[in-house]
């Protein structure tokens, strides 16, 4: 069966410091790795994925199949990054179903 | 465009009574909608997808029978608690695949949530 755990369910960082949400998985095939963002009192939304390897809003993620890990992170994080984060993961030819973590809400201090 | 609404936005009712949640993809047709629930400060467990014309699929440990969901039209998914109880009471979530978009996975779009208060 697929887990997706997030262990920090609080983060806080000062605004400009570096910043890391961590996730990690288990699944016993190749899933395809997401990460969701809902800001306060807005819906769901994707923020990147792991098969683009791009960078959205200064946020990249690797996807670490040794270490079944796909953390979140930017370098220099911004006052409009607090949000509830959320790592997902969607198993390989299934009907488009996500499994996800428990969130993190990161708080970034001014 | 890909809206996804839910109505209502909050619900309170009576235990032992049934209540009704939809799900509408507003600007395109969803062949596939999902619905999940989310427990105060903690994840959005999927319950179950439902397919346009067919019958839904249902997790590992959520009852069908309770749980009732219709997808009678490409843009229209119903979730409906039959003889709801105080541990119901969550936030319930759809989401809905826009095919036209690709169809792949992350082509996904949230709705906002029912928020579902049983007495």
């Amino acid at each position: 069966a697929q887990r997706v755990t997030q262990p920090e369910k609080l983060l806080s960082v000062f605004k400009g410091a570096p910043v890391e949400l961590k996730c990690n998985y288990s699944y016993s095939g190749s899933p395809e790795l997401f990460w969701y963002v809902q800001y306060s009192r807005q819906r769901l939304q994707l923020l990147l994925r792991h098969i683009s390897r791009e960078s959205i809003k200064g946020f990249t993620a690797d996807l670490n199949k040794g270490e079944t890990s796909f953390h979140l992170k930017k370098p220099f994080a911004q006052e409009e990054d607090s949000a509830m984060y959320y790592c997902a993961l969607s198993p390989a030819n299934t009907g488009n179903q996500f499994y996800f973590g428990t969130g993190t809400s990161l708080t970034v201090i001014p | 465009g890909a809206v996804v609404s839910q109505h209502p936005s909050r619900v309170i009712c009576k235990s032992g009574t049934s209540v009704k949640i939809e799900c509408r993809s507003l600007d395109f047709q969803a062949t596939t909608m999902f619905w999940y629930r989310q427990f105060p400060k903690q994840s959005l467990m999927l319950m179950a997808t439902s397919n346009e014309g067919s019958k839904a699929t249902y997790e590992q440990g959520v009852e069908k029978d309770k749980f009732l969901i219709n997808h009678a039209s490409l843009t229209l998914s119903t979730l409906t608690v039959t003889s709801a109880h105080p541990e119901d009471s969550s936030f319930y979530i759809c989401s809905a695949r826009d095919p036209l978009r690709g169809g792949r996975v992350y082509e996904q779009y949230f709705g906002p949530g029912t928020r579902l208060t049983v007495t």
